[in-house]
Formats: structure tokens, sequence, C-alpha cells
């Protein structure tokens, strides 16, 4: 089955403890994505990646670090949370550009930072 | 003003009812997406169009390029068709899209 997944779906954590949000598709997707989503804000895209190690800065990347090793995955890390990063957080993926081809994202993550 | 503006943001039916969603852009486009957020959080694409109109079940998208203007509509709507849905549009000549605040759809029986 054609599928995105992230974990964990749901993390409570304390400002300052670095944690990492996994994210893989299995569709061999070249375009990877991460957006957070706040209300009244709608989705706000972090990083993304066009292909293995080629990774560029969305809209909201401060306090985010990615990393493109595997075509498959692309983690999202936070290396020093604060409580401005409580979001519910999604990965996407695509085939070839993000406009212009059908997006799959995955179940979402919901971080609290405490 | 947002580059993506959808209406109404909230909007209630009774069941049955023919219902319509709105998106404006204010960018040039390569491609505009509908998306459907059920409540638990899980977003899936309904459709991606650049021009005309399609169709799938009771959902019809339809685009107007030169009024950059997008309509989902949902014919005899259900209760299952609650749900938030939201506008993007691929900004045309990068690889990102801008997303819609969205519009929260609630269906009574």
């Amino acid at each position: 089955e054609a599928q995105v997944t992230q974990n964990p779906r749901y993390l409570i954590t304390v400002t300052g403890k670095k944690l990492t949000v996994t994210c893989s598709q299995n569709m061999n997707h070249e375009y990877m994505s991460w957006y957070r989503q706040d209300p009244g804000l709608g989705l706000r895209q972090i990083y993304y990646s066009m292909n293995v190690e080629v990774t560029d800065k969305g809209d909201v990347p401060e306090g985010y670090k990615v990393s493109r090793k595997e075509k498959r995955n692309f983690p999202l890390i936070l290396e020093s949370p604060s409580p401005n990063q409580t979001s519910l957080y999604f990965c996407a993926s695509t085939r070839g550009g993000a406009g212009y081809n059908e997006q799959f994202f995955g179940p979402g993550t919901r971080l609290t930072v405490l | 003003k947002n580059e993506v503006e959808q209406s109404p943001q909230n909007l209630t039916a009774q069941e049955g009812e023919f219902i319509t969603i709105n998106c404006s852009y204010s960018v040039g486009i390569s491609a505009l997406h509908w998306l459907q957020q059920h409540p638990g959080g899980g977003i899936v694409s309904l459709f991606m169009l650049s021009s005309g109109k399609k169709k799938h079940g009771r959902l019809i998208a339809t685009i107007n390029i030169q009024e950059k203007h997008s309509s989902l509509h949902i014919t005899a709507s259900h209760p299952r068709d609650s749900a938030v849905y939201i506008c993007a549009v691929g900004r045309y000549n990068t690889d990102k899209l801008i997303f819609g605040t969205g519009t929260r759809l609630q269906v009574f029986p």
C-alpha cells in the first residue's frame, strides 16, 4: 500500500530536549516536505527536499533541521524545542514538484512542548 | 492579504444539500489542489487541476484561470462529508504550495 508514515503520532516534551520526528514514504517520490498546521494559519512549509542530499528552507524554518540521506526518509529535527513549536506536523511526498503533482500526506504528529 | 483566500470559513448544511466552497488566489499558479482533512487530522488529496473541471463521485472542482478562482461543489451532501476542505496552489515556477486556511463543513442528518 502506498503510504507516508510518521512517528511518533503524539509527543509531549519539555523545552530544550532534542527530538526527532521520522517520516518515510514507499512510493519512490523525489520530493518530500514538512508542514506545520496551526489554528487560523493553515499549513505552512518548514523545509522541503527535491531529492537525496538536496534540502531547502520553506516559509518557517527557524528552530528546525532536516536531512535527506535516503530517498525514502526525511526526518525533522528540533534541536532545542520551545513552546511556540507546539503544533500539528505533517510530512508529505510527491513525484517531482509539489505544485503540479498530487501530494501524499502522512497521518500527522501532534507535538506539545511544555 | 493572504495569497490564497477561502470562503466561507465555516459552513453548516443539512444532509442532501448542494454545497459550494470557494477559493481565490492572487499569484500565478501551476496547479490548484483541493484537500480534505477529517477530524483526527489526516489529509487526503481530492483534486489537482490547472484548467476546466474535474468530477469524482459527488465532488466537482472547477477552476477559472483568468479570474483566479476555483470552486469545490458537493452534491447530495452527507454527514460523512463533514471535514475541513483546504485549497492550495502551486506557485508558478517554484516547487512550493501555498495553502488557504480551510473551510470547516458540518453536514447534519
